[in-house]
């Protein structure tokens, strides 16, 4: 079992659609989660990070925790054909203190 | 501005030589980080040092080395190239927002290694 796992797609979305992409972890003990989006031929870049369980909303992006289930999942709203990207899911490992990262899952907006 | 950079951006070599890849920051953080990023595996991490003279290993580190004598640089060697290092290889730096599980950690553009 990948210690981070996502669906790699590719997700196609209608423009104005909500994209919803999901993560599963194997480590019960992390507590800390991160969101990055990569456009093609350039680096990552930090869109979330949430803690605790629940949700925790900064503008159309909403980043969703279940610790018991071990699931973070990402919500994109209204999607834009600029969010077309690879968003990168990762938590950081307690017992191996390291950030590790998700495959990514390619989204498309189609307008 | 403050910003990371890497070079070259892209590299071709041979099998068995020895390559450097340089990376550069000026946010002044103490953390660093070398990944690899092929298809299918995401970002993987290669070393990492938490401040000047600590390096430590990540999840696939054979095969390459780092040293860490100031703040600001950690080069990657690939001490004899294979072409299983053919990778895409990004540099990144944290900063410190409570302990490394919370940082926040910025990448560099990145270098596109082709071994042959």
């Amino acid at each position: 079992q990948k210690e981070v796992e996502q669906n790699s797609g590719p997700l196609s979305v209608p423009e104005g659609a909500i994209a919803s992409l999901n993560c599963t972890y194997s480590d019960r003990g992390s507590q800390s989660f991160f969101w990055y989006r990569q456009y093609s031929g350039k680096s990552p870049e930090l869109i979330m990070s949430i803690y605790s369980n629940g949700d925790k909303e900064d503008g159309r992006f909403t980043a969703q925790l279940n610790k018991a289930s071990q699931y973070v999942s990402l919500l994109i709203r209204d999607s834009q054909p600029s969010d077309s990207a690879t968003y990168l899911c990762a938590v950081w490992m307690e017992y191996g203190n390291k950030l590790v990262f998700g495959a990514g899952t390619i989204l498309r907006v189609k307008s | 501005d403050a910003e990371i950079t890497q070079s070259p951006r892209h590299k071709i070599t041979e099998t068995g030589r020895q390559v450097t890849l340089a990376c550069h920051q000026t946010w002044n953080h103490n953390n660093m980080f070398w990944y690899r990023q092929d298809l299918g595996h995401g970002l993987r991490l290669i070393h990492y040092s938490y401040g000047v003279q600590d390096t430590n290993k990540g999840e696939v580190s054979d095969g390459y080395s780092v040293s860490r004598s100031n703040t600001e640089d950690l080069p990657l060697t690939l001490e004899s190239a294979a072409s299983s290092q053919t990778s895409v290889y990004f540099c990144a730096s944290s900063e410190v927002a409570g302990g490394p599980a919370r940082d926040t950690q910025y990448f560099g553009p990145g270098t596109r290694l082709t071994v042959l």
